[in-house]
């Protein structure tokens, strides 16, 4: 099994570039997320979703847009990059959405110039 | 304010040491526990989950204190392999919802 798998694994934008980073598992995995981890700050959650079709916000989500059209598949939409969009994404996801770990991607390295 | 609470470290100990992490969290509620480990420029990987009566995994004893609202985890006998940067992750949302907030990590540096 594949687990997570994100694309790319290295992006550079320059402001106010648009872009979406690729996040699929083939898990059958009910809930699915996305963080983004910076120096000094840890990872933080940008939105998540517990099944097709739903999605909801976490602790840092504007700028971010996400949907949940196939069980699959989460990508994360960056709508108008900004520098302070430069950090590392990580999608992650879980059997289901209560007392399961979660299972991570390889991660995205994104600067925003 | 909804919070994980980790000792930043760095926790540096010999090769064969015992070493002790504790992890507070803010929601009395809260249902999920685990502990990941995040090796320099990877991913987060699952090291365990914490269960309410404690729960041990070879050298790894994971224990959770519902009272004081901390969980803790326990490296026995440190190997070289074990250097890494040690994550305290917590379901804060309690029932209804489910987010994971991470700890910012503790790191461990285990020497010859």
């Amino acid at each position: 099994n594949a687990g997570v798998t994100q694309t790319p694994k290295f992006q550079v934008l320059k402001t106010g570039q648009s872009m979406t980073l690729q996040c699929a598992q083939d898990m059958n995995h009910e809930y699915m997320s996305w963080y983004r981890q910076d120096p000094g700050m840890g990872l933080r959650l940008i939105h998540y979703s517990v099944g097709a079709g739903i999605t909801d916000q976490g602790e840092v989500p504007n700028g971010y847009n996400v949907s949940r059209s196939t069980t699959e598949d989460f990508p994360l939409r960056l709508l108008s990059a900004a520098p302070s969009q430069t950090s590392v994404y990580f999608c992650a996801s879980s059997f289901r959405a209560y007392n399961s770990p979660l299972h991570f991607g390889n991660g995205t390295r994104l600067t925003v110039t | 304010r909804k919070e994980v609470e980790q000792d930043p470290g760095p926790f540096n100990v010999p090769e064969g040491a015992t070493v002790a992490f504790n992890c507070t969290y803010s929601n009395s509620a809260s249902q999920s526990f685990f502990w990941y480990r995040q090796d320099c420029r990877k991913e987060p990987k699952l090291l365990m989950s914490v269960y309410s009566s404690g729960n041990e995994d070879g050298r790894f004893t994971a224990q959770l204190n519902r009272a004081s609202q901390y969980i803790s985890l326990l490296i026995r006998d440190s190997k070289l392999s074990d250097s890494a940067t040690y994550l305290c992750v917590v379901d804060l949302t309690g029932a209804g919802s489910y987010q994971l907030t991470f700890g910012k990590g503790t790191k461990l540096s285990v020497i010859p």
